[in-house]
């Protein structure tokens, strides 16, 4: 069976303080990667999706990274406005997607 | 490009009694997805459709869950009856295709509490 595992739960940051969230994963055929944000009350937002390892992307002050194990998301400088929780998810072959716990992220100015 | 539409987005019952949530996804989308959000948890698919038709309803609970997709475009899901374990968020979600390349994009979700 598919299995998600994010670290930490939950996340304190001050402002402009760097960190990373790690996604561990095991799948039976990855077609993809997923990282999500989510709000308190809101839908899942789409961040990224990453297809194989050694792949990266970049967004603001986001970049996820991939391994053949697990991913990571990197927060650089980060602001109060990017608390929230990050869903990380893997999509195999029948397009099922697995969904981890989130780790809850809170940056404090 | 309006996103996701779900309703209503909060409903509270008690146990036994029956409700449905309904769900417009974005235009043009032909897979449509239902998860379930648990407090605390990441949303768990339930059923997942392309155009009327289901592909996956693996981890719905049939005894008392049901879903259908008329005409290819809204959905709703219906649970009847409830149980105090079906409090959560329902999303629903839709993408272009099934394929890779593909994200899925969620809705805001129903917020269901029964009692």
């Amino acid at each position: 069976e598919d299995q998600v595992t994010q670290s930490p739960e939950a996340l304190r940051l001050q402002e402009g303080e760097s960190s990373s969230l790690n996604c561990s994963y095991t799948v039976s055929g990855l077609r993809g990667l997923f990282w999500y944000r989510q709000d308190p009350g809101k839908g899942p937002e789409f961040l990224f999706t990453l297809y194989s390892a050694g792949e990266e992307k970049e967004k603001e002050r986001l970049k996820a990274t991939l391994t053949k194990k697990e991913s990571f998301l990197h927060i650089t400088a980060p602001k109060p406005e990017d608390s929230a929780t990050y869903l990380c998810a893997v999509q195999n072959n029948n397009n099922d997607m697995r969904f981890g716990a989130g780790t809850r992220l809170t940056v404090k100015p | 490009e309006a996103g996701v539409a779900q309703s209503p987005r909060y409903k509270i019952i008690e146990k036994r009694q029956s409700v449905a949530f309904w769900c417009n996804p974005i235009s043009g989308h032909a897979t449509l997805y239902w998860y379930q959000q648990i407090l605390g948890q990441g949303p768990k698919l339930l059923i997942q459709f392309q155009n009327n038709g289901v592909v996956d309803d693996s981890q719905l609970p049939k005894d008392r869950f049901s879903a259908e997709r008329l005409k290819g475009v809204d959905s709703t899901l219906k649970i009847q009856p409830a149980k105090l374990e079906d409090s959560a968020v329902y999303l629903c979600a839709s993408s272009l295709g099934r394929g890779r390349g593909y994200e899925q994009y969620f809705g805001p979700g129903t917020r269901l509490t029964v009692t």
